[in-house]
């Protein structure tokens, strides 16, 4: 069943400009993560944060996660044309559970 | 080197057809996956395999047949194709499960399968 869910589902920005997409999701988590996808590629590991983490980074990427509201953003600064993309945050459970994947929002970002 | 590579990217066939898909990752991983993909970019989690075991299978028709040979082989088999079957089929890797190792996942490139 789908749990996260990313807002918004479409982003147009200009290059230079900070873009920020956020997820929310209904269960508990043991772990979030970010994938980008290119168009007609598969999805490309971003960045991790565990449930006891509140923010992570990882080069223009800032990651930030509210257990308390079921959320978190991702913010991509001084954003690039090449880094239009569908960006999908996904979720595990705990134990066995695998990647519950959200529905993706889609970065424009013209030169 | 491709690390997750599947075959064949495209894919186009008759219903009632049975088709595979192939994948390989040189990752040296112990868990595989399949994910479809919807026409609106939607992703689902298919089967999970952990050293040749099936550990996840979620409510897919038994029409779809996941197979691993060995640790780095998961193939996808799909027998009596429908329409709805339609779709890009990813297949994924990571060490260990994911929620226990926290784990990221490796994709290949996908399969689009059309059905006609």
């Amino acid at each position: 069943s789908q749990q996260g869910e990313e807002d918004p589902q479409a982003l147009s920005i200009q290059e230079g400009e900070n873009a920020t997409m956020n997820c929310s999701y209904k269960t508990s988590i043991n772990n979030l993560q970010w994938y980008r996808q290119n168009s007609g590629r598969g999805l490309v590991h971003l960045i991790l944060i565990r449930s006891n983490e509140r923010e992570k980074h990882s080069g223009r990427l800032r990651v930030t996660l509210d257990t308390s509201k079921k959320s978190s953003s991702l913010l991509i600064t001084a954003s690039r044309a090449a880094d239009t993309a569908s960006y999908f945050c996904a979720t595990d459970n705990g134990g066995y559970s695998t990647l519950t994947f959200g529905k993706g929002t889609m970065l424009l970002v013209s030169p | 080197d491709t690390a997750v590579s599947q075959t064949p990217k495209y894919l186009v066939t008759q219903m009632g057809n049975d088709k595979s898909i192939k994948c390989e990752q040189n990752l040296g991983h112990d868990t595989m996956y399949w994910y479809k993909q919807d026409s609106k970019k939607f992703l689902k989690i298919m089967f999970s395999y952990n050293n040749k075991e099936l550990i996840i299978n979620e409510t897919v028709p038994n029409r779809f047949s996941p197979k691993s040979p060995d640790k780095a082989h998961l193939n996808l088999h799909i027998n009596s194709l429908e329409l709805g079957d339609s779709a890009v089929y990813f297949c994924a890797s990571s060490q260990g499960e994911v929620s226990l190792w926290a784990s990221p996942l490796h994709f290949g490139n996908g399969t689009r399968l059309t059905v006609t």
